[in-house]
C-alpha cells in the first residue's frame, strides 16, 4: 500500500513564525504536491515537484516556498505565517504515469495561525 | 485551468436509499478520479476511469465516465452510514501539474 505521512496532524503557530510542514512517501513516486483545503474553496494547489530539486508553482504559491532535497520528501515552508494561512494542508504523491495520474494523500495537517 | 462542477453540494438521505452524484466539465480530461474524504483525514482514492463510457463498480458504488470524457457520475446503491463523507472528483489534464479537483459533495447517510 502507498503510504504518505505528514509530520504533524495539528499545529498551532503565531503570526510571523516560520513554519515547516514535512511530507514523506514510501512508494518511489516522482511527483509530489502540496494543497490547502478550505470550506467552500475545495483543494487548491500550492506547489508541486516532479523531481528532486525541481519545483513548480501551483495556483496559490504566494506566501509559501517548498524544498525537495530527496525523492521521498517534500517540505512546505511558510516564511512568515499569517492568520489567512490557517487551513488544512494536504500532501500527495503520484507516479508520472499517463493517463491516470492517481494521487495518494497524506492524513493532512490542520494548521492554526493565531 | 479546467473546472469541475460537482452536484449536489450537500445530500442527506436515509440508510437504504440510492443516490447519484455528478461531476461535470466543459472540457475533456484524460482520466478522472473519485476520492472519499472523512472529516480530519486526507482524501482516499476510490477509482480511476480512463476510457469514455467506462463503468467501474466497487461493491455498492458504480462509477461512470461520460462518452466524451467531460463528465462522470457516482451511483451508490442501498447507502449505509459508512458511506458518509466528502466525495471529490478530480480530472487529469495530461500534464505533470496534477489534478483539477471539484469542490465535492458532502454526503450524510442517516441510520
Amino acid at each position: 500500500d502507498v503510504k504518505v505521512t505528514q509530520s504533524s496532524r495539528y499545529l498551532v503557530k503565531r503570526t510571523g513564525e516560520k513554519v515547516f510542514l514535512e511530507c514523506v512517501q514510501d512508494m518511489d513516486h516522482e511527483n509530489m504536491f502540496w494543497y490547502r483545503q478550505d470550506p467552500g474553496l475545495g483543494l487548491r494547489l500550492i506547489y508541486f515537484s516532479y523531481d528532486v530539486k525541481m519545483k513548480e508553482k501551483g495556483d496559490i504559491p504566494e506566501g509559501y516556498s517548498v524544498s525537495r532535497e530527496k525523492k521521498e520528501r517534500f517540505s512546505l515552508i511558510l516564511e512568515s505565517a499569517s492568520t489567512n494561512q490557517t487551513s488544512m494542508y494536504l500532501c500527495a504523491s503520484s507516479h508520472l504515469v499517463v493517463p491516470e495520474y492517481e494521487q495518494y494523500f497524506g492524513p493532512g495537517t490542520r494548521l492554526t495561525v493565531t | 485551468t479546467q473546472l469541475l462542477e460537482q452536484s449536489p453540494q450537500f445530500l442527506s438521505i436515509q440508510e437504504g436509499e440510492n443516490l447519484t452524484v455528478y461531476c461535470n466539465s466543459s472540457s475533456v480530461f484524460s482520466s478522472l478520479q473519485w476520492y472519499r474524504q472523512e472529516p480530519g483525514e486526507g482524501p482516499v482514492l476510490l477509482v480511476t476511469v480512463v476510457t469514455g463510457g467506462e463503468v467501474k463498480k466497487l461493491k455498492r458504488l458504480t462509477f461512470q465516465f461520460g462518452d466524451a470524457r467531460k463528465d462522470s457520475s457516482l451511483h451508490i446503491t442501498a447507502a449505509q452510514p459508512g458511506d458518509t463523507g466528502l466525495y471529490l472528483c478530480a480530472g487529469a489534464e495530461g500534464g505533470a501539474d496534477g489534478l483539477t479537483f471539484g469542490k465535492g459533495t458532502h454526503l450524510i447517510i442517516q441510520p
